[in-house]
C-alpha cells in the first residue's frame, strides 16, 4: 500500500510554455504532499509543501509564481512550471505523507523528467 | 538548519561482501532519520527509519542502520550485498511535524553503490 504515481514520466517542451505535472496517491488519501527537484548526480531539494485545500508553502529561493502548486483533492497535487526555460530542466519528484498509522513516512512517486528546449 | 552529509559519492563492493554507507546529520533536536534507495526509473523506496527507541533499526532487504547520537551518525549496513543492491542511496533527516517525522525532508547528496561480480 501507499503508492504514489506521477504523470507524465517525462516531458519535453519549448521555452516559454507551461507544463503541468500530476502527483497522485493511488490507494490512500494524502492531506500533505511534497515537491522536490533533483539535478543530475545531486540530491533532492525540497521545493514546497502542499496541503489539501490551502496554499502551498514554498522553500526559500523557490519562486511561487513560477512553480504553481495546487492540491485540490486528497489524492491529487499538481505542479505547473510556468514559462519554462532551459534552466528549469530537471527531475521533479513528489511525495505524500503516508496514510493513517504511517503518517510519519513519506512515499515517493517515480519522478518526472522535464526537458525544456 | 538541518543538513545531511554522505561523505562517499561512490562505493564499490564485491557481491557477497559487507557494506556500510555513512551518513552524518546536523539537527538541533531529536532527528527523524531515513534511508531511501533510488533505482533508475523507480521512485525512492524507504529502506528504514529511526524516530526513537532502539538505536539499531532493521529495514527491508536485509538492511540495518544504527543511530549514534554522540557521533551524529546514522550509517547503513548490510552483511552481504547482492547485485540487485546496486543503486543510489540517500540518507535524509526530517523535522517533527504535526504528522510526526514526515515534514519536508533534507537529503544528503547520495551514495552510488556499485556491485562487482
Amino acid at each position: 500500500g501507499a503508492v504514489v504515481s506521477q504523470h507524465p514520466s517525462w516531458v519535453i517542451c519549448k521555452s516559454g510554455t507551461s507544463v503541468k505535472i500530476e502527483c497522485r496517491s493511488l490507494d490512500f488519501q494524502a492531506t500533505t504532499m511534497f515537491w522536490y527537484r533533483q539535478f543530475p548526480k545531486q540530491s533532492l531539494m525540497l521545493m514546497a509543501t502542499s496541503n489539501e485545500g490551502s496554499k502551498a508553502t514554498y522553500e526559500q529561493g523557490v519562486e511561487k509564481d513560477k512553480f504553481l502548486i495546487n492540491h485540490a483533492s486528497l489524492t491529487l497535487s499538481t505542479l505547473t512550471v510556468t514559462s519554462a526555460h532551459p534552466e528549469d530542466s530537471s527531475f521533479y519528484i513528489c511525495s505524500a505523507r503516508g496514510p493513517s498509522g504511517r503518517r510519519d513516512t513519506q512515499y515517493f512517486g517515480p519522478g518526472t523528467r522535464l526537458t525544456v528546449l | 538548519a538541518q543538513s545531511v552529509t554522505q561523505p562517499d559519492i561512490h562505493i564499490t563492493v564485491s557481491e557477497g561482501a559487507s557494506l556500510e554507507l555513512r551518513c552524518n546529520y546536523s539537527y538541533g533536536a531529536t532527528p527523524y532519520l531515513f534511508w531511501y534507495v533510488q533505482s533508475p526509473g523507480q521512485g525512492l523506496q524507504l529502506l528504514l527509519k529511526y524516530f526513537s527507541g532502539d538505536t539499531l533499526v532493521q529495514g527491508i532487504k536485509g538492511f540495518e542502520a544504527e543511530f549514534k547520537r554522540s557521533q551524529s551518525s546514522f550509517n547503513l549496513r548490510k552483511p552481504s550485498v547482492h547485485w540487485s543492491d546496486a543503486a543510489e542511496y540517500f540518507c535524509a533527516v526530517g523535522a517533527g511535524g504535526s504528522g510526526g517525522g514526515a515534514d519536508g525532508l533534507t537529503f544528503g547528496k547520495g551514495t552510488h553503490l556499485i556491485i562487482q561480480p
